[in-house]
């Protein structure tokens, strides 16, 4: 079984409109990252957040937790073009190796110009 | 550039063939993987090297041998593969395993296709 799982499997959006893709995991985790993969490449880290934090910013991106939920969401703003691309989610198995870090199977969001 | 580079880019290999994908990171890591990313499948992942030594081997068929010479370099020789091997290899290295708190960086990938 999957550690973590993202929801929608696909999203399309008009530009400008803003994209929230969740990702929901069963094991306890201390840290929680977001990556972007561009069609056919590889992929490229977006965020981390740790267990004890509620919320995180990066730019036109804003990570949530629910360490009670076990859930998580990534919120793009003033979407673009360029966002079109899959998103996954990562969590590590092990509270004390990076060895182990599991992939959901991603949402692909396309943005429409 | 995430200073994770894979050669070659894409390969065509017959079921009988043997063949290496190379992965080289500039990055000072010494945590490298291996990744399959089939069609419609999660990211697998495959192998696991920690300062030169195999940590991990997800069950993978012997068909795939890894090698990692040194922090730097990671190899995947390939021999005998089937068609539904035929996916994009992911390589990715990282800071040290104990460091839970690190990312991953992702080389651009291997188009693999095995006919």
């Amino acid at each position: 079984s999957q550690q973590g799982e993202e929801d929608p499997q696909a999203l399309s959006i008009q530009e400008g409109e803003n994209a929230t893709m969740n990702c929901s995991y069963k094991t306890s985790i201390n840290n929680l990252q977001w990556y972007r993969q561009n069609s056919g490449r590889g992929l490229v880290h977006l965020i981390l957040i740790r267990s004890n934090e509620r919320e995180k910013h990066s730019g036109r991106l804003r990570v949530t937790l629910d360490t009670s939920k076990k859930s998580s969401s990534l919120l793009i703003t003033a979407s673009r073009a360029a966002d079109t691309a899959s998103y996954f989610c990562a969590t590590p198995s092990s509270k004390t190796s990076y060895d182990k870090v599991i992939f959901g199977p991603g949402t692909s969001l396309s943005v429409i110009p | 550039e995430t200073g994770v580079t894979q050669t070659p880019r894409h390969l065509v290999m017959g079921m009988t063939n043997k063949k290496s994908l190379k992965c080289e990171q500039h990055l000072g890591h010494n945590a490298m993987y291996w990744y399959k990313q089939s069609a419609k499948k999660p990211l697998e992942l495959m192998f696991v090297y920690n300062f030169k030594e195999q940590t991990e081997n997800n069950s993978v068929p012997s068909r795939f041998s890894p090698e990692c010479p040194n922090s730097s370099h990671l190899f995947l020789h390939l021999h005998t593969l089937q068609p539904e091997d035929s996916a994009l290899y992911l390589c990715a290295s990282s800071q040290p395993l104990d460091r839970v708190e690190t990312e991953a960086f992702f080389g651009q990938g291997t188009r693999l296709t095995v006919v």
